[in-house]
Formats: C-alpha cells, structure tokens, sequence
C-alpha cells in the first residue's frame, strides 16, 4: 500500500518570502512517480510539478521546484518569492508502479500568503 | 480544446435516487479516472480506465459503477445515493504515467 503524510494542516506566509511545503510517502515500490496540485478557493485541482523516482535532478517549473530527497522518502514544493494568489489547498500526491493507476492524496497544506 | 468537461456542476439527489455524472476529454487520452474530495481530505479514487471498454475499482468504489463506452466518455453513476455520497466529484484523465488532467468537479448533494 502506498501513502503520502502532509503533516502541515496550514501555514501562514509573507508575501515575498520563500514556502516549503512538506510532503513525506511511502511505498515499496521502486518506480513511482509525485505529484503536486493546487486548489484555490474556486475548487479546480491545477497541476503544478512532477517527479519521477528515477529522475536524477530535482523538478522545477518557474517559481516551483520539489526537493526530492529519496532516501528519506520526501517530496517538499518550495514555492520562491510567494504571491498573494498563492493562497490555495496544495495536494501532494504519488502514483506507484508502471501502470496507469490512479493517484494517492495527501490530506493538503492550506496556505494563506499574507500581505 | 476544452480539455476535461464534467456535467452537471451541481446536483441535489434524495436518498435513494439515481443519477449518473459524465466526463468527457477531448485530447484523445487512454486513462480517465474518478475521485471523490471530502472535506478535510484529499482526492480519493473511486474507479478508474485504461482504455475504452476497460474498467477497474480504486479505493472507494462501493455504491458506484462506471462504463467507458467510448474513448473520450467515462461515466459515473450512483444506483441508489446515499447521504455518505455527499462529496465533490472530480474526473481525470491522462495520456501517460506523469501526467494526470482534472475536471472542475461536480458537488454531489444527498439529503
């Protein structure tokens, strides 16, 4: 069975300032792949970042990046210089094996940028 | 390119009723899914397909069927809802491993 523990229910930012959000999993898989989606107030799910098990660099999508730290079984989104619409539901999420399953949710970190 | 549509937004059902949710992509994916979001709680999967014709339970699939009739449809139905039915109701779909496209949702209410 796999599962991911967001251990942060939510958190409190200045705007400008970097964010780590924490995301810990487990599996006992060797090939899995991480995700990580926001959801803002209007419900959307809107796909941020994803990092394969394999990949030898951590991922990075403009302001994103995921801190990929395999041998502690961690996958942190660090959000650079925040934003007020940052503010949102963040779900750190983990898909197992080779196959086309679906994905395994975190609980979410709900974040508010203040200004 | 209207990406993945779900329909209706809305719906107030009473206990017992029946209804079904529809799903549809138009990026020619193979996989489409579905999953429920409580509140407190992340997304939970409830069935999902590989392909056309192809079916599979996920976490949480008592109380729902699911047909994939044609490649860009994936269908959710509820035989008989029940209060604990009350939830968001997300569709997925995806054309590889890495990649996974949300609907905007439909809220589900069960009185």
């Amino acid at each position: 069975a796999q599962k991911i523990t967001q251990t942060q229910p939510g958190m409190f930012v200045q705007e400008k300032e970097a964010v780590t959000l924490d995301c810990t999993y487990d599996t006992s898989d060797p090939s899995y792949g991480l995700f990580w989606y926001k959801q803002p107030s209007s419900g959307e799910m809107i796909f941020l970042i994803y990092q394969g098990s394999y990949d030898q660099q951590n991922a990075t999508e403009g302001r994103y990046s995921l801190n990929f730290q395999k041998a502690r079984k961690s996958a942190n989104l660090v959000i650079s210089a925040s934003q007020l619409g940052d503010s949102a539901m963040y779900f750190c999420a983990m898909r197992s094996g080779g196959g086309a399953d679906g994905l395994t949710f975190g609980k979410g970190t709900h974040l508010i940028i203040q200004p | 390119n209207a990406g993945v549509t779900q329909t209706p937004k809305f719906r107030v059902l009473k206990t017992g009723q029946s209804m079904t949710l529809l799903c549809a992509q138009d990026m020619n994916h193979e996989y489409m899914y579905w999953y429920r979001q409580d509140p407190g709680m992340g997304l939970r999967l409830i069935h999902y397909s590989v392909g056309e014709g192809t079916t599979a339970k996920g976490e949480v699939p008592d109380g729902y069927n699911v047909s994939r009739l044609k490649k860009q449809n994936f269908l959710l139905g509820l035989e008989s809802a029940a209060p604990s039915q009350t939830s968001v109701y997300f569709c997925a779909s995806g054309g590889n491993y890495y990649e996974q496209y949300f609907g905007p949702g439909t809220r589900l209410t069960v009185t």
